[in-house]
């Protein structure tokens, strides 16, 4: 699996996007890209995932840049509840997931 | 409702002692997975199993750890002979249904083992 890259936290005021960075320098063409993450000590949550173009659901948006090489989760309008570890993954095929450190994004109110 | 729920979500043991925990997909998954996270580290992968056998494990799945679906509705981890390092919290999931192009898992709530 191709390794990710990500700033190990950041803050963003609530009501604002966050537009959390991921590097996949190492991608390959039928890796995609998944996106999870894990409020306190729950179980990983899925937000979204991708292959080549970007993708939008009721949670968050995906930018992949055209190269594939990094990609951007984007949370509209951040709330309190968004306040958690998000985790960039690349996988391809078999179901099981190898989670890195991730981003701990902290809503400021 | 979850759709995957685990038992027990909270479990005291001592060192040496057996401890199962089980999981419960909502839908009849052939396929589920069970994940590790030690208190303030990252999640880590277990075990993955198809169809009643093992179909990837990583190093953390020794010996001591076994996994069975003793009746086709529910999933088991077994940890034969708990060690203080076993503290963790345990993880089930089990891919989403409906989702096409990739594989998406959902993880269940949790069970917290705690081995004095």
């Amino acid at each position: 699996d191709a390794k990710t890259t990500q700033p190990p936290s950041m803050d963003c005021a609530e009501g604002r996007a966050a537009n959390l960075p991921c590097n996949h320098s190492t991608i390959s063409g039928n890796e995609y890209v998944y996106w999870y993450r894990q409020i306190h000590s729950q179980g990983p949550q899925y937000i979204i995932h991708g292959l080549k173009n970007n993708e939008t659901n009721e949670m968050a948006s995906l930018i992949i840049t055209e190269d594939r090489k990094s990609s951007t989760l984007i949370l509209p309008h951040a709330t309190l509840r968004d306040t958690a570890v998000y985790y960039c993954i690349v996988r391809y095929g078999a179901n099981n997931l190898f989670f890195g450190t991730g981003t701990r994004l902290t809503v400021i109110p | 409702e979850p759709e995957v729920t685990q038992t027990p979500s909270h479990q005291v043991t001592q060192m040496g002692q057996e401890v199962i925990l089980r999981c419960v997909p909502i839908s009849n998954h052939l396929y589920f997975y069970w994940y590790r996270q030690i208190l303030g580290q990252k999640v880590e992968f277990l075990v993955s199993f198809y169809n009643n056998e093992i179909s990837e494990k990583s190093e953390i799945f020794d010996d001591q750890f076994s996994v069975e679906r003793p009746d086709g509705s529910n999933f088991t981890l077994k940890i034969r002979s708990t060690k203080l390092e076993d503290s963790a919290m345990y993880f089930c999931a089990t891919p989403v249904s409906g989702v096409s192009g990739a594989n998406v898992l959902t993880f269940g709530a949790g069970s917290r083992l705690t081995v004095l």
